[in-house]
């Protein structure tokens, strides 16, 4: 099966520890996304990239960072420099050409702080 | 900033009514304009896209572009139960990125 997949699904994390959120894609998309989602809330872009060993940081980047060593892999590490981590994570991928690409989503992973 | 806002809701509409989901855009070099369906709890799932002016219809579903008002709507016609759900509109804008509305959510009564 084609698809995105994010593990876990769902994360605790402890006050002061990084996590990491797993983000794999099959479908040879070059650019993958990770979103925020808080309850009642739109998606805000965390990072994106656009080509292997390539990132860039999105509109609330601080307290996370990524890497992009293999096209089908973009993990996400949360870090205990994110003050406010408990939200839904998001990643998506598309081909990266064209505005009339699409981004398709993960199932996601909801992360919780203790 | 590039802004797209939704009304948050919920719209409530009967069983087989018309549902009319809005959104409008701050940037008026956005380029392409999608509809997401988010049931709570998953990830948003793709309804359809619209870059032209004018209407684009997919079974009961239309999009709606007015790139002078800077408007676009979902029309859901014969609405279902099934079919209760946050609808997100993402703007696709310079350098190919998508800025998301906060989503409206869409109550179907039977």
């Amino acid at each position: 099966d084609g698809g995105i997949t994010q593990s876990p699904k769902y994360l605790f994390r402890k006050e002061g520890q990084n996590v990491t959120l797993s983000c794999e894609q099959n479908l040879n998309h070059d650019a993958m996304y990770w979103y925020r989602q808080d309850p009642g809330q739109g998606l805000r872009l965390i990072y994106y990239s656009q080509i292997v060993n390539d990132f860039q940081k999105g509109d609330i980047a601080e307290g996370y960072s990524v890497s992009r060593e293999k096209k089908e892999s973009f993990p996400l590490t949360v870090t205990s420099a994110q003050k406010n981590p408990t939200a839904f994570y998001l990643c998506a991928s598309n081909t990266g050409q064209g505005v009339t690409d699409t981004q398709y989503f993960g199932p996601g992973t909801r992360l919780t702080v203790l | 900033q590039k802004e797209v806002e939704q009304n948050s809701g919920p719209l409530s509409v009967p069983e087989g009514a018309i549902a009319s989901l809005n959104c409008t855009y701050s940037d008026r070099g956005s380029q392409s304009f999608f509809w997401y369906r988010q049931y709570s709890g998953k990830s948003p799932e793709l309804i359809m896209f619209i870059y032209s002016n004018g209407d684009k219809e997919d079974g009961r579903f239309t999009a709606q572009l007015n790139k002078a008002s800077q408007y676009v709507s979902l029309l859901i016609r014969d609405s279902q139960p099934s079919d209760s759900a946050t609808y997100l509109c993402a703007v696709n804008g310079a350098g190919n990125m998508l800025t998301f509305g906060g989503g409206t959510r869409l109550m179907v009564k039977p």
